[in-house]
């Protein structure tokens, strides 16, 4: 049973351009959420989709988009790139309602 | 500012020694979850605590969330190098829509 898969696993981008990251949940989980996550630091929430839709949206600027697939995959978009987007970011999947997150190992993105 | 409050930070320790870390929030959630990560992978849940005065064993790790489901601490038993780790705890609203981070408590344990 595949857990979540991100793909790319590395990305290098220069200042400015735009990036899109990819997302497949856990088989059976329909709703994925997005995290940031600086060096040394904990995970800080994008935001969450579930049934196509953003239902939840942290404190992140609207550079950065998001969209969920009939598939319950999703991808993050992020715009303008700036040198402080560089981190990890991690998909996360559940299963509405229930408790708990699969994690995938994240996009290591850098911008340079 | 972080929702939830990790401490310590970090924390070096010997084989074979006991250790607990906390996390505190002025929050009330409806779950709080720990996980963790080793570098370069994302976090693994090991517990969902739910219930205010709840205590759950998973094997040497115990944990407990308080009555009021504000604050929860990992203890871990004869702690081992295999523990080493960052330890995250995120607590969920009762929407469940997001789920909120510590910082995290980086533990060594050294053989």
């Amino acid at each position: 049973d595949a857990g979540v898969t991100q793909s790319p696993t590395h990305l290098i981008k220069t200042r400015g351009q735009q990036v899109t990251l990819r997302c497949s949940p856990k088989s059976g989980h329909d709703t994925v959420s997005w995290y940031q996550q600086a060096l040394g630091q904990g995970p800080q929430f994008i935001f969450q989709y579930y049934e196509e839709e953003e239902r939840q949206r942290g404190n992140f600027p609207d550079r950065f988009s998001g969209h969920q697939f009939p598939n319950y995959s999703s991808e993050l978009n992020v715009n303008a790139l700036l040198l402080g987007d560089s981190a990890l970011y991690l998909c996360a999947s559940c299963r509405t309602g229930m408790n708990g997150y699969t994690f995938g190992s994240g996009t290591r993105l850098t911008v340079v | 500012t972080q929702l939830l409050e990790q401490s310590p930070q970090f924390l070096s320790i010997q084989e074979g020694e006991n250790l607990t870390v906390y996390c505190n929030s002025s929050s009330v959630f409806s779950s709080l979850q720990w996980y963790r990560q080793e570098p370069g992978e994302g976090p693994v849940l090991l517990v969902t605590v739910v219930t205010g005065g709840e205590v759950k064993k998973l094997k040497r790790l115990t944990f407990q969330f308080g009555d009021a489901r504000k604050d929860s601490s990992l203890h871990i038993t004869a702690a081992q190098p295999g523990d080493t780790g960052l330890y995250l705890c995120a607590g969920a609203g009762y929407n469940n829509n997001d789920m909120r981070f510590g910082a995290g408590t980086r533990l060594t344990v050294k053989p």
